[in-house]
């Protein structure tokens, strides 16, 4: 499967605990994209990277929030001390970053916090 | 900042057409982009827009109107299928390729 590897597909967390969701790339791609969706909300912007590098993080949370593409292996989005409100599916796209940068999803990791 | 609006929720008859509203107000335009998704899944893309006009894809065309900020997807032949979640997002340009989303339109498709 080429597409965007997103893992783990559904992850739970007690109130304090750190989850941490990891994201391949579709093969050729080297700009990676997280969102954030909530119950019938839409596609939050959180943060774009290549690899070793944070492009652009103004979509995520000033603290307990982190995200890195190393030289080496998928891109991981960490969230510190979890709370009730960080319940949510998170989304992980992919593109080349040029042209036209069409990004593609992966499957996505649902996060619930108890 | 970027706006984009679409309607929350839409119905129509299998066998139809039906069209999907997007109307964006965004700090550049570099291109449009429509994604549908089923509950619980992820989105996929859909189709682009660039230009003004209508790009057409089998069941399924969009239309961009840049000087109005408005665009639409237009499903024929409606499917239950197309029962779905339909996203547009607009990528500002400028420096920024990074798409925002609308709150997608939800449309239910009936027998």
């Amino acid at each position: 499967n080429a597409g965007v590897m997103q893992n783990p597909r559904h992850l739970v967390r007690r109130r304090g605990q750190e989850a941490r969701l990891r994201c391949s790339p579709m093969k050729g791609h080297s700009h990676v994209y997280w969102y954030r969706q909530l119950p019938e909300e839409g596609l939050k912007f959180m943060v774009y990277l290549q690899k070793e590098n944070i492009i652009d993080e103004s979509g995520m949370p000033k603290e307990r929030f982190s995200a890195e593409f190393p030289k080496e292996g998928p891109s991981i989005l960490r969230i510190q001390q979890v709370v009730r409100g960080d319940s949510a599916a998170y989304f992980c796209a992919s593109s080349t970053g040029t042209g036209l940068n069409t990004i593609y999803f992966g499957e996505g990791s649902w996060l619930t916090v108890v | 900042g970027q706006n984009i609006d679409q309607p929350t929720e839409m119905t129509a008859t299998e066998g139809a057409i039906v069209q999907i509203n997007c109307t964006y107000q965004t700090s550049g335009f570099n291109g449009l982009f429509w994604y549908q998704q089923h509950a619980g899944e992820a989105p996929t893309f859909l189709s682009y827009n660039v230009l003004d006009g209508l790009e057409e894809k089998g069941r399924f065309s969009s239309f961009l109107s840049r000087s109005k900020g408005y665009s639409y997807l237009l499903l024929k032949e409606l499917q239950m299928k197309d029962s779905a979640s339909y996203l547009c997002a607009v990528t500002p340009g400028k420096g920024s390729y990074i798409p925002t989303f609308g709150r997608g339109t939800s449309l239910i498709v009936h027998p």
